[in-house]
Protein backbone atom coordinates (compact mmCIF):
# COMPACT_ATOMS: atom_id res chain seq x y z
CA UNK A 1 0.00 0.00 0.00
CA UNK A 2 1.28 3.83 -0.50
CA UNK A 3 0.55 4.41 3.38
CA UNK A 4 -0.40 3.72 6.67
CA UNK A 5 -4.60 3.81 6.75
CA UNK A 6 -6.51 4.03 9.24
CA UNK A 7 -10.21 3.34 10.03
CA UNK A 8 -12.76 4.82 10.81
CA UNK A 9 -11.20 8.73 10.23
CA UNK A 10 -14.01 9.67 13.07
CA UNK A 11 -15.88 7.48 15.44
CA UNK A 12 -18.76 9.47 17.83
CA UNK A 13 -19.45 7.12 20.17
CA UNK A 14 -21.32 7.18 23.53
CA UNK A 15 -20.22 6.95 26.88
CA UNK A 16 -20.34 3.24 28.15
CA UNK A 17 -19.74 1.77 24.70
CA UNK A 18 -16.94 -0.30 23.07
CA UNK A 19 -15.06 0.91 19.97
CA UNK A 20 -12.53 -0.72 17.42
CA UNK A 21 -10.13 1.27 15.58
CA UNK A 22 -8.27 -0.32 12.45
CA UNK A 23 -4.85 -0.06 11.58
CA UNK A 24 -3.64 -1.18 8.03
CA UNK A 25 0.12 -0.64 8.23
CA UNK A 26 2.90 -0.37 5.11
CA UNK A 27 3.16 -3.99 3.28
CA UNK A 28 5.84 -5.60 4.86
CA UNK A 29 6.37 -3.34 7.92
CA UNK A 30 7.02 -5.83 10.85
CA UNK A 31 6.71 -3.25 13.41
CA UNK A 32 3.74 -1.47 14.39
CA UNK A 33 2.59 1.27 16.98
CA UNK A 34 -0.45 2.72 18.50
CA UNK A 35 -0.18 6.31 19.98
CA UNK A 36 -2.54 8.63 21.52
CA UNK A 37 -2.95 12.47 21.39
CA UNK A 38 -5.12 14.39 23.21
CA UNK A 39 -5.83 17.92 21.94
CA UNK A 40 -2.80 20.27 21.95
CA UNK A 41 -0.58 17.68 23.17
CA UNK A 42 2.03 15.50 22.31
CA UNK A 43 1.74 11.96 21.23
CA UNK A 44 1.54 9.38 24.30
CA UNK A 45 2.60 5.82 23.27
CA UNK A 46 0.29 2.99 24.11
CA UNK A 47 1.42 -0.40 22.55
CA UNK A 48 3.95 -1.81 19.96
CA UNK A 49 3.59 -5.23 18.05
CA UNK A 50 6.67 -6.97 16.70
CA UNK A 51 4.94 -9.06 13.78
CA UNK A 52 1.89 -10.32 16.14
CA UNK A 53 3.43 -9.90 19.12
CA UNK A 54 3.21 -7.64 21.71
CA UNK A 55 5.85 -7.29 24.27
CA UNK A 56 5.43 -4.53 26.31
CA UNK A 57 1.54 -3.03 27.12
CA UNK A 58 3.03 -0.99 29.71
CA UNK A 59 1.41 2.01 28.00
CA UNK A 60 -1.84 1.13 27.54
CA UNK A 61 -3.91 3.60 29.90
CA UNK A 62 -6.15 0.99 31.22
CA UNK A 63 -7.80 -2.99 31.11
CA UNK A 64 -10.21 -1.41 29.12
CA UNK A 65 -7.89 -0.97 26.32
CA UNK A 66 -6.80 -3.73 24.50
CA UNK A 67 -5.06 -4.69 21.14
CA UNK A 68 -4.18 -7.06 18.68
CA UNK A 69 -2.49 -7.88 15.27
CA UNK A 70 -3.18 -11.02 13.04
CA UNK A 71 -1.05 -12.10 10.03
CA UNK A 72 1.67 -9.64 11.48
CA UNK A 73 -0.41 -6.94 9.42
CA UNK A 74 -3.82 -5.29 10.34
CA UNK A 75 -3.96 -4.73 14.08
CA UNK A 76 -7.22 -3.17 16.09
CA UNK A 77 -7.38 -1.31 18.71
CA UNK A 78 -10.39 -2.33 21.47
CA UNK A 79 -11.66 0.60 23.85
CA UNK A 80 -14.63 -1.20 25.84
CA UNK A 81 -16.66 0.78 28.13
CA UNK A 82 -15.42 3.87 26.79
CA UNK A 83 -15.16 6.67 29.09
CA UNK A 84 -15.18 10.65 27.68
CA UNK A 85 -11.31 10.90 28.74
CA UNK A 86 -10.63 8.08 26.36
CA UNK A 87 -11.69 11.28 23.69
CA UNK A 88 -8.46 12.09 21.48
CA UNK A 89 -6.80 10.95 18.18
CA UNK A 90 -5.50 7.61 18.07
CA UNK A 91 -2.67 7.12 15.77
CA UNK A 92 -0.94 3.82 14.29
CA UNK A 93 2.39 3.93 13.12
CA UNK A 94 4.96 1.03 11.07
CA UNK A 95 7.94 0.65 10.18
CA UNK A 96 10.13 -2.27 8.89
CA UNK A 97 11.66 -3.02 12.10
CA UNK A 98 11.36 -2.10 15.31
CA UNK A 99 15.08 -1.31 15.60
CA UNK A 100 14.18 1.01 12.54
CA UNK A 101 13.77 4.74 13.77
CA UNK A 102 12.31 6.03 10.88
CA UNK A 103 7.91 5.21 12.06
CA UNK A 104 5.52 5.92 9.04
CA UNK A 105 2.08 7.29 10.87
CA UNK A 106 -1.43 7.31 9.77
CA UNK A 107 -3.83 10.09 9.31
CA UNK A 108 -5.26 8.94 12.91
CA UNK A 109 -8.95 8.18 14.01
CA UNK A 110 -10.53 10.96 15.64
CA UNK A 111 -12.48 9.47 18.46
CA UNK A 112 -14.92 11.38 20.66
CA UNK A 113 -16.83 9.82 23.54
CA UNK A 114 -20.06 11.60 24.74
CA UNK B 1 15.84 6.10 29.23
CA UNK B 2 16.84 8.97 27.51
CA UNK B 3 14.91 12.17 28.49
CA UNK B 4 14.57 15.20 26.06
CA UNK B 5 13.66 18.77 26.71
CA UNK B 6 12.82 21.65 23.54
CA UNK B 7 11.22 24.61 24.03
CA UNK B 8 7.56 24.81 23.92
CA UNK B 9 7.52 27.28 21.40
CA UNK B 10 9.06 29.42 18.39
CA UNK B 11 8.67 32.19 16.47
CA UNK B 12 9.72 32.74 13.23
CA UNK B 13 9.15 35.49 9.52
CA UNK B 14 9.13 33.71 6.52
CA UNK B 15 12.31 33.36 4.85
CA UNK B 16 14.50 32.93 8.26
CA UNK B 17 16.46 30.18 9.37
CA UNK B 18 15.00 28.29 12.46
CA UNK B 19 17.36 26.40 14.56
CA UNK B 20 15.44 24.52 17.06
CA UNK B 21 17.48 22.58 19.66
CA UNK B 22 16.90 19.51 21.91
CA UNK B 23 18.86 18.99 25.44
CA UNK B 24 19.44 15.01 25.42
CA UNK B 25 21.72 14.82 28.46
CA UNK B 26 21.68 11.01 28.98
CA UNK B 27 22.04 9.32 25.71
CA UNK B 28 23.28 6.69 25.45
CA UNK B 29 25.74 5.12 23.11
CA UNK B 30 23.67 3.38 20.66
CA UNK B 31 20.92 6.10 20.54
CA UNK B 32 20.10 7.41 17.25
CA UNK B 33 18.73 11.36 17.27
CA UNK B 34 15.55 11.56 15.42
CA UNK B 35 13.14 14.55 14.42
CA UNK B 36 9.29 14.12 13.09
CA UNK B 37 7.10 17.33 12.08
CA UNK B 38 3.77 16.91 12.99
CA UNK B 39 0.94 19.43 11.03
CA UNK B 40 -2.29 19.91 12.43
CA UNK B 41 -4.71 17.39 11.96
CA UNK B 42 -2.17 14.43 10.72
CA UNK B 43 0.17 12.15 12.04
CA UNK B 44 3.88 12.75 12.38
CA UNK B 45 6.49 12.84 9.55
CA UNK B 46 9.95 11.95 9.74
CA UNK B 47 11.96 14.46 8.89
CA UNK B 48 15.84 13.74 9.58
CA UNK B 49 18.03 11.20 11.65
CA UNK B 50 21.54 11.35 12.88
CA UNK B 51 24.05 10.21 15.18
CA UNK B 52 27.01 12.55 15.50
CA UNK B 53 28.36 15.33 13.85
CA UNK B 54 26.10 17.18 10.82
CA UNK B 55 23.21 15.09 8.41
CA UNK B 56 21.49 17.46 5.96
CA UNK B 57 18.85 16.18 3.46
CA UNK B 58 16.42 17.98 0.96
CA UNK B 59 14.74 19.34 4.20
CA UNK B 60 16.53 20.20 6.62
CA UNK B 61 20.22 19.73 8.56
CA UNK B 62 20.70 17.67 11.83
CA UNK B 63 23.60 19.58 13.79
CA UNK B 64 25.03 17.19 16.50
CA UNK B 65 27.84 18.34 19.01
CA UNK B 66 30.89 15.54 19.77
CA UNK B 67 29.24 14.92 23.15
CA UNK B 68 26.06 14.27 21.61
CA UNK B 69 24.18 16.02 24.81
CA UNK B 70 22.14 18.09 22.47
CA UNK B 71 21.01 18.26 18.70
CA UNK B 72 19.75 21.34 16.49
CA UNK B 73 17.15 21.33 13.79
CA UNK B 74 18.01 23.86 11.17
CA UNK B 75 15.26 24.81 8.62
CA UNK B 76 16.46 26.72 5.94
CA UNK B 77 14.36 29.95 4.96
CA UNK B 78 10.92 28.94 6.40
CA UNK B 79 7.62 29.36 4.87
CA UNK B 80 4.50 29.52 6.54
CA UNK B 81 4.16 25.94 5.09
CA UNK B 82 6.67 25.12 7.80
CA UNK B 83 4.27 26.11 10.84
CA UNK B 84 3.78 22.67 12.58
CA UNK B 85 4.86 20.88 15.83
CA UNK B 86 8.73 19.37 16.10
CA UNK B 87 9.50 16.52 17.87
CA UNK B 88 12.86 15.37 19.06
CA UNK B 89 13.37 11.67 19.81
CA UNK B 90 16.33 9.72 21.06
CA UNK B 91 17.12 6.04 21.66
CA UNK B 92 16.82 2.98 20.43
CA UNK B 93 13.80 0.21 20.40
CA UNK B 94 11.19 1.45 23.16
CA UNK B 95 12.87 4.14 24.30
CA UNK B 96 12.46 6.12 20.98
CA UNK B 97 8.65 5.92 21.51
CA UNK B 98 8.27 8.73 23.78
CA UNK B 99 7.44 11.65 21.71
CA UNK B 100 6.72 14.48 24.68
CA UNK B 101 5.17 17.86 23.76
CA UNK B 102 7.22 18.97 20.95
CA UNK B 103 8.07 22.20 19.58
CA UNK B 104 4.98 24.53 18.43
CA UNK B 105 6.71 26.50 15.46
CA UNK B 106 4.92 29.48 14.25
CA UNK B 107 6.00 30.98 10.96
CA UNK B 108 4.74 34.79 10.12
CA UNK B 109 4.53 35.96 7.05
Amino acid sequence: GAGVSQSPSNKVTEKGKDVELRCDPISGHTALYWYRQSLGQGLEFLIYFQGNSAPDKSGLPSDRFSAERTGGSVSTLTIQRTQQEDSAVYLCASSFYLETDTQYFGPGTRLTVL
Amino acid sequence: LAKTTQPISMDSYEGQEVNITCSHNNIATNDYITWYQQFPSQGPRFIIQGYKTKVTNEVASLFIPADRKSSTLSLPRVSLSDTAVYYCLVGVNTDKLIFGTGTRLQVFP
